[in-house]
């Protein structure tokens, strides 16, 4: 299973496009990129998910280099209410693993 | 919007008590999971349920833990007999991925149930 590093924690101003970017070296080639976001006391939930290249949402987007070693969640113009834990999930159906993910503070 | 339903949202239990928690999936999803977060942690995987038998299991999912789907609707976890340190929030996930290996759909949490052991 491809293992996933993030940095642990990230602060940002209102207003202000986010990139947190996730490190994943063994990526398998059938294996997608997804990334979650977690608020206190909620179940995750799904921002956005990519294969290659990049891909973009109501939401977010998400770059993926050539080699796919790692990818990058953008948030644009974000607000007091993103402050939330970004995972960056790689695998196979059957065992979808979640790291530490990134605690992201957002400031006013 | 489709979405998957857990009960109870709490539960307080003594040690070594049985603990059944509930779960609804989304009706058409084949895939179904069982996760757990201690305060301030990561979210932690337990147990994939696929075709009606255990796909995958951590190493968190000893002989305690079993899961069941009784009819056509519920997914459950059984702990068969609670520790102190299985207080945590349980959440039940549940995939429209049809078992190839390649995860290309969305997992849909449901809101948890918070399990205390006293």
């Amino acid at each position: 299973l491809a293992k996933t590093t993030q940095p642990i924690s990230m602060d940002s101003y209102e207003g202000q496009e986010v990139n947190i970017t996730c490190s994943h070296n063994n990526i398998a080639t059938n294996d997608y990129i997804t990334w979650y976001q977690q608020f206190p006391s909620q179940g995750p939930r799904f921002i956005i998910q990519g294969y290659k290249t990049k891909v973009t949402n109501e939401v977010a987007s998400l770059f993926i280099p050539a080699d796919r070693k790692s990818s990058t969640l953008s948030l644009p113009r974000v607000s007091l209410s993103d402050t939330a834990v970004y995972y960056c999930l790689v695998g196979r159906d059957d065992k979808i693993i979640f790291g530490k993910g990134t605690r992201l503070h957002i400031l006013p | 919007e489709p979405e998957v339903t857990q009960t109870p949202s709490h539960q307080v239990t003594q040690m070594g008590q049985e603990v059944i928690l509930r779960c609804v999936p989304i009706s058409n999803h084949l895939y179904f999971y069982w996760y757990r977060q201690i305060l301030g942690q990561k979210v932690e995987f337990l147990v994939s349920f696929y075709n009606n038998e255990i796909s995958e299991k951590s190493e968190i999912f000893d002989d305690q833990f079993s899961v069941e789907r009784p009819d056509g609707s519920n997914f459950t976890l059984k702990i068969r007999s609670t520790k102190l340190e299985d207080s945590a929030m349980y959440f039940c996930a549940s995939s429209d991925s049809t078992g190839t290996g390649i995860w290309t759909g969305e997992l849909f949490f449901g809101e948890g149930s918070r399990l205390t052991v006293l």
